[in-house]
């Protein structure tokens, strides 16, 4: 079965300084990956996916993520953290046996920006 | 455009009752997903329908039903409410087997 472990519950950066959301994927076949956003009392916002092209995959906001096949690793970075980058994300992966395609969320990781 | 939209926004409802949930697709997408968030995880899918056919379900218990319209809307419906139904309940629409966006969801609270 597909599965992704998102590796922090919790991350607090100040404004301007870089994020780092790590995920690690588990999946029998090359897999496709997301990063969902979703601010309080929202609903979720595809930030980007990968899809087996490149291993780089750029998203909105001036985020980021890199596939590693070899770590099983698709972590998602931006640079420099703004105040309204503020909310929960969750990596994804799909799974599409048995003729459906279901997202496997990961439990979330709440993003805090201090001023 | 229109995205996916969700009804009603919030609910209370009692233990034992039973409710339906709402949802209308981006004009286009032929395929519906259901997902339960329970406060504090991650969303759990629940079901998936396409061209108004059942393509999949989660591991949830018979309680939990739907259906899809032709003009591919859906409902959720779920019987014999337990407190622990409790949760956002998210609506996804898609254009076959590609990325799922969501509407904003339904809060269901059971008391």
């Amino acid at each position: 079965a597909q599965s992704v472990t998102q590796l922090d519950s919790h991350v607090s950066v100040s404004e301007g300084t870089p994020v780092l959301l790590r995920c690690n994927y588990s999946s029998s076949y090359s897999p496709s990956l997301f990063w969902y956003v979703q601010h309080p009392n929202k609903g979720l916002q595809l930030l980007l996916k990968y899809t087996s092209a490149a291993t780089l995959v750029k998203g909105i906001n001036g985020f980021e993520a890199e596939f590693k096949k070899s770590e099983t690793s698709f972590h998602l970075t931006k640079p420099s953290a703004h105040m309204s980058d503020a909310a929960e994300y969750f990596c994804v992966v799909s799974d599409t046996q048995g003729g459906s395609e279901k997202l496997v969320f990961g439990k979330g990781t709440k993003l805090t920006v201090n001023p | 455009d229109a995205g996916v939209t969700q009804s009603p926004t919030h609910l209370i409802k009692t233990r034992g009752q039973h409710v339906t949930l709402r949802c209308s697709p981006i004009s286009g997408h032929k395929s519906v997903s259901w997902y339960q968030q329970v406060l504090g995880q991650g969303p759990q899918f629940i079901f998936q329908y396409y061209e108004k056919e059942e393509r999949g379900r989660g591991n949830f218990p018979d309680r939990f039903s739907a259906r899809q319209f032709p003009n591919y809307s859906s409902e959720l419906n779920v019987n014999a409410l337990l407190l622990g139904d409790s949760a956002l309940y998210l609506c996804a629409s898609s254009f076959g087997f590609n990325e799922q966006y969501f509407g904003p969801g339904t809060r269901l609270t059971v008391t």
